[in-house]
């Protein structure tokens, strides 16, 4: 089982329209979590951390279930900037700092 | 500020050709690095991750091996190149809340 895993896609929505990826951890010593976003051919730069409670950024919502060992990012109002790979990071504190990533999810607005 | 910066920025190796690409982190101190390789269309697959000069920990084997000679100096090399080794490498450094901040990465195609 991989340690980090997303539903690859690609979602094709349309402008305006609202969408969730879900991403799965495999060991429940996990402490952190992470959402990135990825342009293509570009490095990942860091879209939101994850926090227990759930914290929210404008358009963009993040949650976490420890207890079922998911993330998620929900994105309302797409806009068609929004195109990109969008990657869940999690870090394993336990394990001296290894973060790993999942092999991301491929979003496309389309007009 | 804290920059990284990682070169070169493109290359086109033959196989059996040695690598050495080398990544820099200014602005911090005992960062922890990590190296990072994303094969076309796929995500990122931890190779190596350091918390100290010295400290190497490896996470796929491989043809691949990785040192830090100073605190902010993480080098990727390998001995022999293979077809395999393609791809695009990215170098990082972790704050101390997990976020990891990457460079610009280093495009390989092994022929």
């Amino acid at each position: 089982r991989k340690e980090v895993e997303q539903d690859p896609g690609p979602f094709n929505v349309p402008e305006g329209a609202t969408v969730a990826f879900n991403c799965t951890y495999s060991n429940s010593a996990s402490q952190s979590f992470f959402w990135y976003r990825q342009d293509c051919r570009k490095e990942p730069k860091l879209l939101m951390s994850v926090y227990s409670s759930g914290n929210e950024d404008g358009r963009f919502t993040a949650q976490l279930n420890r207890a079922s060992q998911y993330i998620s990012l929900l994105i309302r109002d797409s806009k068609l900037s929004d195109s990109a790979t969008y990657l869940c990071v999690v870090n394993q504190y336990s394990s001296a700092s290894k973060i790993i990533f999942g092999s991301g999810t491929r979003l496309s607005i389309r007009p | 500020s804290q920059t990284i910066h990682q070169w070169p920025a493109t290359l086109v190796q033959p196989v059996g050709s040695p690598l050495s690409l080398e990544c820099t982190v200014e602005g911090t101190s005992n960062p922890n690095l990590y190296w990072y390789r994303q094969a076309a269309g796929r995500g990122l697959q931890l190779l190596f991750y350091s918390v100290g000069i010295g400290q190497i920990s490896s996470e796929v084997p491989q043809n691949l091996s990785a040192s830090r000679p100073q605190d902010r100096q993480f080098i990727l090399s390998s001995k022999k190149l293979l077809l395999s080794d393609s791809g695009f490498y990215l170098c990082a450094w972790g704050s101390n809340t997990g976020e990891l901040f990457f460079g610009e990465g280093s495009r390989l195609t092994v022929l």
